[in-house]
């Protein structure tokens, strides 16, 4: 069965140090990656994906992700942390085949950055 | 463009009522996608429309839910009748027809509570 992981339900770092936070996943085939970001009473946003090609991926915010295909792994990673990253984080997988591509994700991993 | 909307924001209801989820797509999006988030769980896929045909309802947990897409332009998800277990955030996502890897675009989310 296709699934996706986050071991960690909380990932607390302070500002200006750098960030990792964890994604693997299990999927047949090749992968498509996705990470979103859920602020406070919004929606989901896009932040990054990956589908083909180099293994880091840059996003929005300063994000990168990183995609280790022995590791089954697409960690989430920023060099600078910033107190309005605050926020929770998911990882995503596409399912292909048939019409749907839908997308697996993860329990979230809540972002918090200390001042 | 304007995004993906849903309404209402937040809807509180006893169990046995019947609640109607709208989501407004964004314009031009064929692919409209329904999830539902329960609390410190991760976000499930409920199903997928094509235009106004459904492409696949594997995840909607039973058939007191009932989803329609009239016209192939705004989705509405109704629950009847509601139990408690149906609290949650629902989200609702378009993405456009061309593609496997665009991006999702969602909604802020329906925070449904049921008491």
């Amino acid at each position: 069965a296709q699934s996706v992981a986050q071991p960690e339900d909380q990932v607390n770092v302070a500002e200006g140090n750098p960030l990792t936070v964890k994604c693997t996943y299990s999927v047949s085939g090749n992968p498509y990656l996705f990470w979103y970001v859920q602020y406070p009473n919004r929606g989901l946003q896009f932040l990054l994906k990956y589908i083909t090609g180099d293994n880091l991926v840059k996003g929005s915010y300063g994000f990168e992700a990183e995609f280790n295909k022995s590791q089954t792994s697409f960690h989430l990673k920023k060099p600078s942390a910033l107190v309005s990253d605050s926020a929770l984080y998911f990882c995503a997988v596409r399912v292909l085949g048939g019409a749907t591509n839908k997308l697996i994700f993860g329990t979230g991993t809540l972002l918090a950055v200390q001042p | 463009e304007a995004g993906v909307t849903q309404f209402p924001s937040h809807s509180v209801i006893e169990k046995g009522q019947t609640v109607t989820l709208r989501c407004d797509p964004i314009s031009g999006h064929d692919n409209l996608y329904w999830y539902r988030r329960v609390m410190g769980k991760e976000i499930k896929f409920l199903l997928h429309f094509v235009k106004e045909s459904k492409q696949d309802e594997s995840g909607m947990p039973n058939n007191r839910f009932l989803a329609e897409r009239t016209g192939g332009t705004y989705s509405t998800l109704k629950v009847q009748p509601a139990e408690l277990e149906d609290s949650g955030v629902y989200f609702c996502a378009s993405r456009p027809s061309s593609g496997s890897g665009s991006p999702l675009h969602f909604g802020n989310g329906t925070r449904l509570t049921v008491t």
